[in-house]
């Protein structure tokens, strides 16, 4: 079974409707990020969280909102979704740096959305 | 601005013709260096990551290597199964740790 699974893989929705992505982590990692694909302009942070009830805005936060649930589930919404937000969503997992090894983030298989 | 840049942005290669991709940077402080690899509409998966100038990575026909404003990811006769995009990023010292991601290079290999 995939450590990081995302749910829905796609979705087609309309302006001004709220959604909400899922993200599930089986690897026991603290951390857990959500980042937006675009063509052309690779993959940027919407949203991080070192556990919790630590979460962050990135540098894309405008117009999301995140849920971190519990240690293993970390959801990102669009309260009024709008053509400019259709992109590829990923969800990615750390562990907290203890060593080196464990900065490394993992991600999961992304949700294609599509906002009409 | 903090950037990282990965040249080319393409590249098409015969099967067995080895070649290189580079990702440069310029981030006021290296704390990792990261190599992905993403297959269209996949998630990317993880591949090395470098340190520290000097420090080399292999893993079957890719070796990454670093100096200290760029990594090189060496291709070894590649096979049309290394087809994919090659993602670098880049991880900055601090409380967040910012990790900056390239647009990536989209290697085709052909038979």
């Amino acid at each position: 079974d995939a450590d990081v699974t995302q749910t829905p893989r796609n979705r087609i929705t309309k302006t001004g409707k709220r959604i909400m992505l899922e993200c599930s982590q089986t690897k026991g990692h603290d951390r857990m990020y959500w980042y937006r694909q675009d063509p052309g302009l690779g993959l940027r942070l919407i949203y991080y969280s070192f556990d919790v009830k630590d979460i962050n805005k990135g540098e894309i936060s405008d117009g999301y909102s995140v849920s971190r649930q519990a240690q293993a589930k970390f959801s990102l919404s669009l309260e009024s979704a709008i053509p400019n937000q259709t992109a590829l969503y990923f969800c990615a997992t750390s562990g907290t740096p203890r060593n080196w090894a464990q900065e490394t983030q993992y991600f999961g298989p992304g949700t294609r959305l599509l906002v009409l | 601005e903090d950037q990282v840049t990965q040249s080319p942005e393409a590249l098409r290669l015969q099967e067995g013709e080895s070649s290189s991709l580079n990702c440069s940077y310029t981030v006021s402080g290296l704390r990792g260096l990261f190599w992905y690899r993403q297959d269209p509409g996949k998630g990317p998966e993880f591949l090395f990551t470098l340190y520290s100038a000097g420090e080399e990575k292999e893993k079957e026909r890719l070796k990454a290597t670093l100096t200290k404003k760029e990594s090189f990811l060496h291709i070894t006769a590649p096979k049309p199964e290394d087809s994919a995009t090659y993602l670098c990023a880049v991880q900055e010292p601090g409380g967040y740790q910012k990790v900056t991601f390239g647009i990536g290079t989209k290697l085709q290999v052909i038979p």
